[in-house]
This record gives structure tokens, C-alpha cells and sequence, in this order.
């Protein structure tokens, strides 16, 4: 079965870092493109980037190319999202989620995680 | 960025009655070289992630039920719920797969009248 479990709720400050995880299970992590979903309090969803775990080759959204970066550990098949330095603005419930189909970079998402809800306020 | 826009916001169907949910690109999703529509469908229930209903336009995810169905070509979409049933209250949300960022329409809320 495939499975994809966040890490759990965060509450940060302005201006601090965070790195929150998506670890993947029952599929060959290396060959699937993953990718993470913003949600803001009571808002829809924003596609934020994806990235090819067998060689890090990403795909970031202009609204988030420069704010957040998206890596692997291939080695833990497990997925990241990073932030340098959070904004009240940032605070969201973010979610990642797997391609469909194998290898295909042009897809819809298959199995999502169960969110992560990232807090920022001072 | 391709811009996905759905109609209405917000619906109030009575429960055995037909939900239509329409999403409009703005710009073609349809891939000449294969003749598909790069588009599929999630419904999002309160408290849940998302969940794909419907992919290639009009192609039924394996257990999504019959009721849920997928029509449209290029730039105009629509998604079908052919009797309402209680646990189809949800938002949904179109979504084009066809060029990077993979953008989302703003959703739309259906309700039980």
C-alpha cells in the first residue's frame, strides 16, 4: 500500500527556519515525481512545485520559486519542505502528494499525505 | 500560469438531485499529439486531503462512484454528480496537469439543500 505521513504540526515565529517531511512507503520512491500543495486557512489549493526524487530535477511554481525549497533524501524516501526565514503569511496547512504514474512528470497527484499545519505568529 | 476558473463558488443541490460543477483554462489543455485533455478532478472533504475523482478530463479513478462523471474538451470542463448523496458534501477542485505550475481552479463548495 502506498503511504505518504507528514510530520506533525508546527509552530514557529517570524523569521525562523523550518524544514517539515513526507515519508514515502510501498513504491520505488526514486521514480515517482512528488510534490507539495498549499492550503491557507479556509482557502483552495496552490501547487507549489514537485520534484523527481532519482536526480532532484524540480519544478517550482513562480509564486514559490525563491521562497521555499523542495529536496529528498533518497535514501529515507522521504520528501522536504524548507523555509529560510517564515512569514505570518506562510501559516497554511501544506500537503504532499505523489504522481500517479511512474516516471510521468505531466500527471495529476495520486496519493497525498495527510497535511502538515504550519502556524507563524510572534 | 494557465488560470483555472470554476463556476459556481458554491452549490446547494437537493440529495438525489444532478450537481454540475463547471472549470474553465485559460488556455487549451488539450495535447493534439495524443488528443487528451491534461485535467482531472478532486473533491475535498472537511477535515481531509484531497482525493482525485476523475483524471483525463473523464476518465473514473478505480472505486470513485458511477454518480461522479467527467465531460468537456480544450478549455471548458465539467464535472457531474448525477444524484446527490450525503457524503458528497465537499469542495472540488479542477486541476491542469498540462505545463508547469500545475494550477488549481479556487474550488467549489457543494452543499445539501
Amino acid at each position: 500500500e502506498v503511504q505518504l505521513v507528514q510530520s506533525g504540526a508546527e509552530v514557529k515565529k517570524p523569521g525562523e527556519s523550518l524544514k517539515i517531511s513526507c515519508k514515502a512507503s510501498g513504491y520505488s520512491f526514486g521514480h515517482s515525481w512528488i510534490g507539495w500543495v498549499r492550503q491557507m486557512p479556509g482557502k483552495g489549493l496552490e501547487w507549489m512545485g514537485i520534484i523527481y526524487p532519482g536526480n532532484s530535477d524540480t519544478r517550482y511554481s513562480p509564486s514559490f520559486q525563491g521562497q521555499v525549497t523542495i529536496s529528498v533524501d533518497e535514501s529515507l524516501s522521504t520528501a522536504y519542505l524548507q523555509w529560510n526565514s517564515l512569514k505570518a503569511s506562510d501559516t497554511a496547512i501544506y500537503y504532499c502528494a505523489r504522481h500517479y504514474n511512474w516516471n510521468d512528470e505531466y500527471n495529476w497527484f495520486g496519493p497525498w499525505g495527510q497535511g502538515t499545519l504550519v502556524t507563524v505568529s510572534s | 500560469d494557465i488560470v483555472m476558473t470554476q463556476s459556481p463558488d458554491s452549490l446547494a443541490v437537493s440529495l438525489g438531485e444532478r450537481a454540475t460543477i463547471n472549470c474553465k483554462s485559460s488556455q487549451s489543455v488539450l495535447y493534439s499529439s495524443n488528443n487528451m485533455n491534461y485535467l482531472a478532478w478532486y473533491q475535498q472533504r472537511p477535515g481531509q486531503p484531497p482525493k482525485v475523482l476523475i483524471y483525463w478530463a473523464s476518465t473514473r479513478e478505480s472505486g470513485v462512484p458511477d454518480r461522479f462523471s467527467g465531460s468537456g474538451s480544450g478549455t471548458d470542463f465539467t464535472l457531474t454528480i448525477s444524484s446527490l448523496q450525503a457524503a458528497d458534501v465537499a469542495v472540488y477542485y479542477c486541476q491542469q496537469y498540462y505545463t508547469t505550475p500545475y494550477t488549481f481552479g479556487q474550488g467549489t463548495k457543494l452543499e445539501i439543500k
